[in-house]
């Protein structure tokens, strides 16, 4: 079967920095995207990674590694506003999305 | 640009009755639409996969006659919870994927909270 994990939940200080994990199993593999949820907003994109390495956009960065089925989120400089939903989403090889549960993190100041 | 949005963005109806929640790709062309449900402190749950023109792709153990979708035109898709029920309060969110491109990228729509009473 097919399955994404990703922990549960984190909590971090603010203006520290937190690594989001997500390990994943699934049938092929087209990419992988980090989402970012607000409680009772829909999910706003944050990174796409289809190539083993890292991807930095300001204090967001996203790493890959295909053979490990592993990819993690790096949020640095952590603000109050970074309180949300992280969620892994796998593109498999029917290009549909396979979502882990999401990683709640917790800001504290 | 890539922009999605949902109509209504909450609605609140009678057990019994129908609900139509509309998706529209504003500034670009979706070939795919996806819709999801996701209940409270749980993640996205994939209830169907809709192609422009053809007939939607239901997940198991997602009602066909219950959830109807229709994707129309490039630019919309409409789903409709039919005799809602009191369980069938959830946020459905639906995303659309864009023509030509190989990002393969969703865009999200705001998402429609529905209260069955």
């Amino acid at each position: 079967g097919q399955n994404i994990d990703q922990p549960t939940e984190m909590t971090a200080t603010e203006g520290a920095i937190v690594q989001i994990n997500c390990t994943y199993q699934t049938s092929g593999f087209n990419g992988l995207f980090w989402y970012q949820q607000h409680a009772g907003e829909a999910p706003t994109f944050l990174s796409y990674n289809v190539l083993d390495g890292l991807e930095e956009k300001g204090r967001f960065s996203s790493f890959l590694s295909r053979s490990k089925g592993y990819s993690y989120l790096l949020l640095k400089e952590l603000q109050m506003k970074d309180s949300a939903s992280y969620l892994c989403a796998v593109l498999d090889s029917n290009y549909q999305l396979i979502w882990g549960a999401g990683t709640k993190l917790i800001i504290k100041p | 640009g890539a922009v999605v949005s949902q109509h209504p963005s909450w609605v609140i109806c009678k057990s019994g009755t129908s609900v139509k929640i509309e998706c529209r790709s504003l500034d670009f062309q979706a070939t795919t639409m996806f819709w999801y449900r996701q209940f409270p402190k749980q993640s996205l749950m994939l209830m169907a996969t809709s192609n422009e023109g053809s007939k939607a792709t239901y997940e198991q153990g997602v009602e066909k006659d219950k959830f109807l979708i229709n994707h129309a035109s490039l630019t919309l898709s409409t789903l409709t919870v039919t005799s809602a029920h009191p369980e069938d309060s959830s946020f459905y969110i639906c995303s659309a994927r864009e023509y030509g491109t190989d990002y393969n990228e969703q865009f999200f729509g705001p998402g429609t909270r529905l209260t069955v009473l």
